[in-house]
């Protein structure tokens, strides 16, 4: 069974950091591009950030890049992104994709919550 | 960036059949993947390249690209169908590639 298990999302202070983690199972991992989407309160899907499965290119939403850094340990069949600099308007669910090159999301994680809030 | 825009709110009658529209520029030179998502859920791919389903998706659900307009459609719609549905599509000319529409609400009369 596909699995994709977020965690480490937490309520965290405008300028603060935070890094979220995504465990994969059930699939062969290094053949998956993986994503990060989020969905604000309330609000439709955003597309966050790519990175390849091969050779480790990154794609960035202008709202984010500079500040997050996605990331994979493909001996560990883990997914992270690094946060930094955080707004309020970075406040939501955030969930980790898997696509096998079809530019397509074929498995999703439940999502993990963070809210920016002094 | 691309834009997709599809109708805020989509409603049924058990039965009847829904459709769901997503438009954007050029979109024959696209494909359009379609998600389902149910409240406190995560979405699911429930179309891919405009108009295949994913193993486990009821033949109910069904796709169209044509033009500028893309279709989700829905046959004999149930309640649990109720949801948000979401296009989207890959830009290889961008720099942010993946782009979703707005999302519709679909609700079940």
């Amino acid at each position: 069974e596909v699995q994709l298990v977020e965690s480490g999302g937490v309520v965290v202070q405008p300028g603060g950091s935070l890094r979220l983690s995504c465990a994969a199972s059930g699939f062969t991992f290094d053949d998956y591009s993986m994503h990060w989407v989020r969905q604000a309160p309330g609000k439709g899907l955003e597309w966050v950030s790519f990175i390849s499965w091969n050779d480790g290119s990154t794609y960035y939403a202008d709202s984010v890049k500079g500040r997050f850094t996605i990331s994979r340990d493909n001996s560990k069949n883990s997914l992270y992104l690094q946060m930094n600099s955080l707004r309020t308007e970075d406040t939501a669910l955030y969930y980790c994709a898997a696509d096998l090159g079809g530019g397509y999301f074929d498995y999703w994680g439940q999502g993990t919550l963070v809210t920016v809030s002094s | 960036s691309y834009v997709l825009t599809q109708p805020p709110s989509v409603s049924v009658a058990p039965g009847k059949t829904a459709r769901i529209t997503c438009g954007g520029n050029n979109f024959r030179s696209k494909s359009v993947h379609w998600y389902q998502q149910k409240p406190g859920q995560a979405p699911v791919l429930v179309i891919y390249y405009d108009s295949d389903r994913p193993s486990g998706i009821p033949e109910r659900f069904s796709g169209s690209n044509s033009g500028n307009t893309a279709t989700l459609t829905i046959s004999r719609v149930e309640a649990g169908d109720e949801a948000d549905y979401y296009c989207q599509v890959w830009d290889s000319t961008s720099d942010h590639p993946w782009v979703f529409g707005g999302g519709t609400k679909l609700t079940v009369l």
